[in-house]
């Protein structure tokens, strides 16, 4: 059961323009989502996150968007810049059991043409 | 500012053999984590510990066994390696607290096995 889902295997963005990921789960019970940022031979880096009390989380250049009717969330990045592309994973953490477990989507690569 | 580190980054094996993956952060983090990273999957758990001396299993256990002996090591075995265990391996820790706090990742050890 993949309770995280990110159905767009890759994004091709403009520089300037805005790149919007997508991110879709099942569990209602989840109550934070994270995203982290990945290059090529790196681990992932934490990126920003949202509480599910919220609708909208603003960190500099990105933000994300939670629709909990929907169980969908994206996250903004505004401008982008080349610097961004890398592979974006949303993630939950699976609150039901200890441990501070992440349950992961499987990617997006966005790749920002200059 | 070493965070978390994984050893060794590469390694190739034949089928049979075994091997030990070596995670050490340096943060006095509570929990740990051994993921790994397959094509189009995400990131999977394989075990985690919530503590010194504690193990438990994750989504993907079998065929790979972990210890933390150590607060600041979470070793992770492979005792009859298989071709299907081919990936990428990721440690993390957090500290210990729950509500989507971060998890922070080293940089994982390429393990292809013939």
């Amino acid at each position: 059961d993949q309770q995280v889902k990110q159905n767009s295997p890759s994004l091709s963005v403009q520089e300037g323009r805005i790149s919007i990921l997508n991110c879709d789960y099942t569990n209602s019970m989840f109550d934070y989502f994270l995203w982290y940022k990945k290059y090529p031979a790196e681990g992932p880096t934490f990126l920003i996150s949202i509480s599910s009390i919220k609708d909208k989380n603003e960190d500099g250049r990105f933000t994300v968007f939670l629709n909990k009717s929907a169980k969908h969330l994206s996250l903004h990045i505004v401008p982008s810049q080349p610097g961004d592309s890398a592979v974006y994973f949303c993630a939950a953490p699976n609150n039901r059991e200890y441990g501070n477990k992440l349950v992961f989507g499987a990617g997006t690569i966005l790749r920002v043409k200059s | 500012n070493a965070g978390v580190t994984q050893t060794p980054k590469f390694r190739v094996l034949k089928t049979g053999q075994s091997m030990t993956l070596l995670c050490a952060q340096d943060m006095n983090h509570e929990y740990m984590y051994w993921y790994r990273q397959d094509p189009g999957m995400g990131l999977r758990l394989i075990h985690y510990s919530v503590g010194e001396g504690t193990t438990a299993k994750g989504e993907v256990p079998d065929g790979y066994n972990v210890s933390r002996l150590k607060k600041q090591n979470f070793l992770l075995g492979l005792e009859s390696a298989a071709p299907s265990q081919t990936s990428v391996y990721f440690c993390a820790s957090s500290p210990k607290t729950e509500g989507g706090t971060p998890q922070h990742f080293g940089d994982g050890t390429r393990l292809s096995i013939l």
